[in-house]
């Protein structure tokens, strides 16, 4: 099916665990972007990728790593996580041309213990 | 920092009625798209409209209207003929500045729709 796919849409972890969460792109979309939804925070960027190896951070980087060595895959991984990392994320992508439209992906639920 | 204000975190309306969801913005760029976001229940992010800045009139979709006052960096939704299926959270978002492929959330207005 063409669109994002995140995986997995629901996860609950341990404090200090290592934790990925992936995404998918069956476009050619040059950027990807990494956001984290909270109650009262709205919408805020972890990190963002212009293209394939090309990674910048975003408003809340720290404690998360991110890399793209493939334009269709951009994986956000926690690699210790925390309760403060508990949160809503939302990968999206940009269409290449035009106006700086999003399309996201449908969120991945995590639940750090 | 940039910032995005939606200064009514909750609002209703009555169904077939008209309500409007303000948001103000903060930028020193004169040429920028403004947007607004439905998410419903579902989670699922749907962009509702956009509005480019250099352009005077404002964009309409549907029952979706903007109201664009650029010197007052005003960016307002107004929903006409409220729907049931309108009932979510609606944010307002328009690009960082110095990096136009990033866009600026504000934190939401969750809209409900009464029979």
């Amino acid at each position: 099916d063409a669109g994002i796919t995140q995986s997995p849409r629901y996860k609950i972890t341990e404090t200090g665990r290592q934790v990925t969460l992936m995404c998918h792109q069956t476009w050619s979309h040059s950027y990807m972007f990494w956001y984290r939804q909270d109650l009262g925070h709205g919408l805020r960027l972890i990190y963002y990728s212009a293209a394939a190896d090309i990674t910048d951070k975003g408003e809340v980087p720290d404690g998360y790593v991110v890399s793209r060595s493939k334009t269709e895959n951009f994986p956000l991984t926690l690699e210790s996580a925390t309760r403060s990392q508990t949160s809503v994320y939302f990968c999206a992508t940009k269409v290449n041309s035009g106006a700086n439209v999003l399309t996201f992906g449908a969120g991945s639920r995590l639940t750090v213990l | 920092a940039q910032t995005v204000t939606q200064s009514q975190p909750e609002m209703s309306v009555q169904e077939a009625e008209t309500v409007t969801l303000s948001c103000t913005y903060d930028t020193s760029e004169s040429d920028y798209y403004l947007f607004w976001y439905k998410q419903p229940p579902s989670r699922q992010m749907i962009l509702v409209i956009r509005q480019e800045a250099y352009k005077q009139q404002n964009a309409t979709e549907n029952r979706f209207s903007v109201n664009f006052q650029k010197a007052a960096k005003s960016f307002s939704l107004k929903i006409s003929d409220s729907q049931l299926g309108d009932a979510a959270m609606y944010f307002c978002a328009y690009p960082s500045q110095g990096g136009s492929e990033k866009l600026v959330f504000g934190k939401g207005t969750k809209l409900t729709v009464n029979p």
